[in-house]
């Protein structure tokens, strides 16, 4: 069965800082790669997708990703955070074409 | 346009009870998926259903079931609920086909079971 990893529960750094959440997953085949933001008391939002093309993926509010194929990654950046990206992230690759696998989510918290 | 509607947004239920989630998916969206999430298990895919037809089933037990309507309109059903159902259940929808493929999620149920 498909499995994502994300490596980091909990990450607390300052504003400006740099951010880079790591996402493993374990399919071999053709999937398409998500990252979702959580933030507190609210629904899940789309921050960026992978289908195909460039593995460099751009989102929304400076967000990026990268798809590396050889390492079964796509981790998630932000050059410069703000404290309004406390959130909870999660990566989710869908195999099948029609079902979500989630990581366990990463809880950021961007101190002021 | 208006997003991924679910209701209620809150209920809370008595063990041994039946419940029905309601989710209203984005104009023109087919696809309409389940799942739940819990400070334990995550998020967790329930079902996904297309056209009327259940394509993909999580693990769950047989007491979690759901059906889609012909205007897209998807419930799910838990009954005899248990304590660890308690849980917030999510629905997203998606566009299938040239252009889809992401999911749009609702703000989701919280179930709460005493």
């Amino acid at each position: 069965a498909q499995s994502v990893s994300q490596h980091n529960h909990h990450v607390i750094l300052s504003e400006a800082a740099s951010l880079e959440l790591g996402c493993n997953y374990s399919y071999g085949g053709t999937v398409n790669l998500f990252w979702y933001v959580q933030y507190p008391g609210q629904h899940l939002q789309l921050l960026l997708k992978y289908f195909s093309g460039d593995p460099l993926v751009k989102g929304i509010k400076g967000f990026e990703a990268e798809f590396i194929k050889s390492k079964f990654s796509f981790n998630l950046r932000k050059p410069s955070v703000q404290w309004s990206d406390t959130a909870e992230y999660f990566c989710a690759v869908d195999s099948a074409g029609n079902k979500l696998t989630f990581g366990g989510g990463t809880r950021v918290l961007v101190k002021p | 346009k208006a997003g991924v509607t679910q209701t209620p947004r809150y209920l809370i239920k008595t063990r041994g009870q039946q419940v029905t989630l309601s989710c209203s998916p984005i104009s023109g969206h087919r696809s309409v998926s389940w799942y739940q999430q819990t400070p334990g298990q995550g998020l967790q895919f329930l079902f996904e259903y297309f056209s009327e037809t259940q394509r993909n089933k999580g693990n769950f037990p047989g007491r979690f079931s759901g059906r889609q309507f012909s205007n897209s309109r998807s419930e799910m059903n838990v009954s005899t609920l248990e304590l660890g159902d308690s849980a917030l259940y999510l629905c997203a929808s998606s566009l299938i086909g040239p252009g889809g493929g992401g999911y749009t999620f609702g703000s989701g149920t919280r179930l709460t079971v005493v």
